[in-house]
């Protein structure tokens, strides 16, 4: 356990349907990045959080997701209408400046 | 090309054997991950690098930043050190990691 926890663990949707995930950083990390990991390959950089700012935002990162960190903390990432080609692992990963990444244990999404 | 490549891809080796994992980056960085993936697992930060050479336990890390080179050495390996090892680095003007495809190391007891 890194400190870092992510909701679901996992998530079954059908296509076309919204899903929102959470993650609670450590406590003192500003920083916070999201990841997309399909089978066999890296995490994909998606976007990155320092404070509520959203900073850096990749173009994987279609109209379809958005992702927010209200006040600095928590973070939730959602996607609306989903695709199988959404089927993946979403990482959460936290820091704190000049400090190594923590990861979260991932949510794995099964789009149907 | 990619920006950061490691070799070797896949790796099998005996329990007890000495592990060298290589990464190569062409870019300019901030900073050097090695993580570790579990099959089904999460990623597990095992050293941040900028200079040098770290150890912790029967894990040394050292990077060359002249060569842009760096390597994840394992001693006296144990099957339960399989895991895919992934190199990433952190490029010095932007926030992101840049992933290497990682290596896929089983040990066999």
């Amino acid at each position: 356990d890194t400190g870092v926890s992510q909701d679901p663990r996992h998530k079954i949707t059908k296509r076309g349907q919204n899903v929102t995930f959470r993650c609670d950083p450590i406590s003192e990390h500003n920083r916070l990045y999201w990841y997309r990991q399909t089978l066999g390959q890296g995490p994909e950089f998606l976007t990155y959080f320092q404070n509520e700012a959203q900073l850096e935002k990749s173009r994987l990162l279609s109209d379809r997701f958005s992702a927010e960190r209200p006040k600095g903390s928590f973070s939730t990432l959602e996607i609306q209408r989903t695709e199988q080609g959404d089927s993946a692992m979403y990482l959460c990963a936290s820091r704190t400046e000049g400090g190594t990444q923590y990861f979260g244990p991932g949510t794995r999404l099964l789009v149907l | 090309k990619n920006e950061v490549e490691q070799s070797p891809q896949n790796l099998t080796a005996q329990e007890g054997e000495f592990i060298t994992i290589n990464c190569s980056y062409s870019v300019g960085i901030s900073a050097l991950h090695w993580l570790q993936q579990h099959p089904g697992g999460g990623i597990v930060s095992l050293f941040m690098l900028s200079s040098g050479k770290k150890k912790h336990g029967r894990l040394i890390a050292t990077i060359n930043i002249q060569e842009k080179h760096s390597s994840l050495h394992i001693t006296a390996s144990h099957p339960r050190d399989s895991a895919v090892y992934i190199c990433a680095v952190m490029g010095d003007s932007n926030y992101q990691l840049i992933w290497g495809a990682g290596t896929k190391l089983i040990i066999k007891p």
